[in-house]
């Protein structure tokens, strides 16, 4: 079936360096790509999305690039902080008549002060 | 205040027992989904709904049940429930432009 690979599954980084979390995709038909944050214990929000006409979006620290050729699409957090420690999912969402969503297994992201 | 929110929060049931999870949204979203969260396996949809009396399968269907009798209110229904269905669930309801999370349904099955 279709997937998302997320890659690394853990990240560790010094405060105030970058972050960088990949997913690659299998459904070629997939048209819209989020990310989410999940802080511990709470529920995952949406923290910046991109659609497959467009290459690359920003959102102050945070940005994502989009490959549609290679199918991967990667999150980039610059100066990164504490409060920036959380697990991300990407995901792709694909139009087969009803909007399906397939996540990646996630990023623990630790950012030491 | 924009919501989505699950009822109950925490829940231990018993093999078998019939049992409903509620979702509401107060945002008129037409488009609703249901995941599961299991650990290193991510969120995977279990079920979505385009608008009222339209559901379809996601990944991981098997064991539930969807109804979407009104736009606000999207119930997921385990007719009978089984320890491997023992999770985190999250609802969720998305515009074009926006997507927000219920707060999550810690299931235990035994």
């Amino acid at each position: 079936g279709e997937n998302v690979e997320q890659h690394p599954s853990t990240l560790s980084v010094q405060e105030g360096d970058s972050a960088v979390i990949k997913c690659t995709y299998s459904d070629s038909a997939s048209n819209y790509f989020p990310w989410y944050k999940q802080e511990l214990g709470k529920r995952p929000q949406l923290i910046i999305d991109i659609r497959s006409n467009v290459g690359e979006k920003k959102d102050q620290r945070i940005a994502v690039t989009l490959n549609k050729t290679a199918k991967h699409f990667s999150l980039h957090i610059t100066e990164t902080q504490p409060e920036d420690s959380a697990v991300y999912f990407c995901a792709a969402r694909t139009y087969t008549g009803g909007f399906k969503t397939i996540f990646g297994a996630g990023t623990r992201l630790f950012v030491k002060a | 205040e924009a919501q989505v929110t699950q009822n109950p929060r925490y829940l231990i049931t018993v093999t078998g027992k019939k049992l409903t999870v509620t979702c509401s949204q107060n945002m008129n979203h037409e488009y609703m989904s249901w995941y599961r969260q299991d650990p290193g396996l991510g969120l995977r949809q279990i079920y979505y709904s385009m608008n009222v009396e339209v559901t379809d399968k996601g990944d991981v269907p098997e064991g539930y049940k969807v109804s979407r009798k009104e736009k606000r209110n999207f119930p997921l229904i385990l007719e009978s429930p089984s320890p491997n269905q023992t999770s985190l669930y999250f609802c969720a309801s998305r515009s074009n432009t926006e997507a927000f999370f219920g707060q999550g349904t810690r299931l235990t099955v035994v």
